[in-house]
This record gives structure tokens, C-alpha cells and sequence, in this order.
């Protein structure tokens, strides 16, 4: 596609329900990233794909979150039983393997938790 | 691994005056160095990036400056208008793939 596609672009849910997020990265961008951004606050980095590597997963909070990735296109990142304090945007990235530059983001997914 | 730092967290200009905001990066391995304007609501968008091997670059009336021995990098926005008002964000990546990002800048240009 044109750009990295996020959907849904709003979401309210329930305290202790799982929800799951959806990323469409740049068609033959092979890395892609997930980055949460709280009211107010910077980017902080939850997880990064790259090919068929493992994913570096260091930046997950919890073992509520988790993420997966189909092949080099679709990921979903999932956060179990919602707390108020995951209430944030969830912004995905995606880039080119070739070089470590050029990195675009989606428009994000707005998630309240109430 | 990487930590980047910003300053200031909020600065306000008249407008046509310039605009300097600085990072520090603590990773000597980061290479890359971008620079991200974000209005409320929006996705960050890439304004202006720099890599290791210069040390400026220019791009209309914006410009960013890398000091690759001190860890410091610089963006500069010269003749400041209203529509430059946003948040703007460093970051650097390097040896791990991932931007680490700063804490953010909240510019305001009044008229």
C-alpha cells in the first residue's frame, strides 16, 4: 500500500478485556514496529520484526502484551486483560531491510480503556 | 541500550525568530538521527534526518547538526511561522534497528 495502514483507528474497551491491534506496514518493508504513546508523553518502543528473525520483544511492558507477524506483511499486537494505565496510542512503523533509515508510521490506534 | 535526551520539553518564539532544540544520544554505535513533527492527534512525520557519516544538513529552513564525539545532535528551524507550532521529536538508532526517541519538544510560535 501507499503508507502504513492502522486500523482500528479508535478503540474503547473494558477494563480486563483483550483487544487487538492491527498493523498493515509498506508493501517490501520488511521490519516493522510497535510504539506506544501515552497522552502528553514520547514514543516508547514495545517490539520490532525483522523478516523470519525472532522479534526483539524487549520493550513489552508485561506479559499481558504480545504481538505476532505474518510473514513480512499483517502484525496484530494483542493486550490481555486491559488496564486503565494501557490507555495510550499504539503507533506501528515500518521500514525498508536495506538500511536502517527511512522508517514511516501509521496514524496510530487511539485505545481507552475504561 | 540507547537513551536519548531533549531540551527543551517546551519553547516558544516570535514568529520569523529561529528555533533550536538539542538531543544527546549515550549509544556511540547510533548512526541514524531523525527528526519528527507531530500535531495534536496526528502520526510524527519525518521532517529531517541526519546519518553519522556528516556532520549537518540543510533543508529550507530547516536544518539539523550532529556532533558525533560530544553525542549531540541540533534541529534548527529558522524564520519560524505559526504552522511550525507542534511537538517535535528526536530519535537515534543504531546497532539494535529500533529509534529511541526523546521526550519531545511542545514549540509554540506566536504571531
Amino acid at each position: 500500500g501507499a503508507g502504513v495502514s492502522q486500523s482500528p483507528s479508535n478503540k474503547v474497551t473494558e477494563k480486563g478485556k483483550d483487544v487487538e491491534l492491527r498493523c498493515d506496514p509498506i508493501s517490501g518493508h520488511t521490519a516493522l514496529y510497535w510504539y506506544r504513546q501515552r497522552l502528553g508523553q514520547g514514543l516508547e518502543f514495545l517490539i520490532y520484526f525483522q523478516g523470519n528473525s525472532a522479534p526483539d520483544k524487549s520493550g513489552l511492558p508485561s506479559d499481558r502484551f504480545s504481538a505476532e507477524r505474518t510473514g513480512e506483511s499483517v502484525s496484530t499486537l494483542t493486550i490481555q486483560r486491559t488496564q486503565q494505565e494501557d490507555s495510550a496510542v499504539y503507533l506501528c512503523a515500518s521500514r525498508r531491510t536495506a538500511d536502517n533509515y527511512g522508517y514511516t508510521f501509521g496514524s496510530g490506534t487511539r485505545l481507552t480503556v475504561v | 541500550g540507547e537513551n536519548v535526551e531533549q531540551h527543551p520539553s517546551t519553547l516558544s518564539v516570535q514568529e520569523g525568530d529561529s528555533a533550536v532544540i538539542k538531543c544527546t544520544y549515550s549509544d556511540s554505535a547510533s548512526n541514524y538521527f531523525p527528526w519528527y513533527k507531530q500535531e495534536l492527534g496526528k502520526r510524527p512525520q519525518l521532517i529531517i534526518d541526519i546519518r553519522s557519516n556528516v556532520g549537518e544538513k540543510k533543508d529550507q529552513r530547516i536544518a539539523v547538526t550532529l556532533n558525533k564525539t560530544a553525542k549531540h545532535f541540533s534541529l534548527h528551524i529558522t524564520e519560524t511561522q505559526p504552522e511550525d507550532s507542534a511537538v517535535y521529536f528526536c530519535a537515534a538508532s543504531g546497532s539494535a534497528r529500533q529509534l529511541t526517541f526523546g521526550s519531545g519538544t511542545q514549540l509554540t510560535v506566536l504571531p
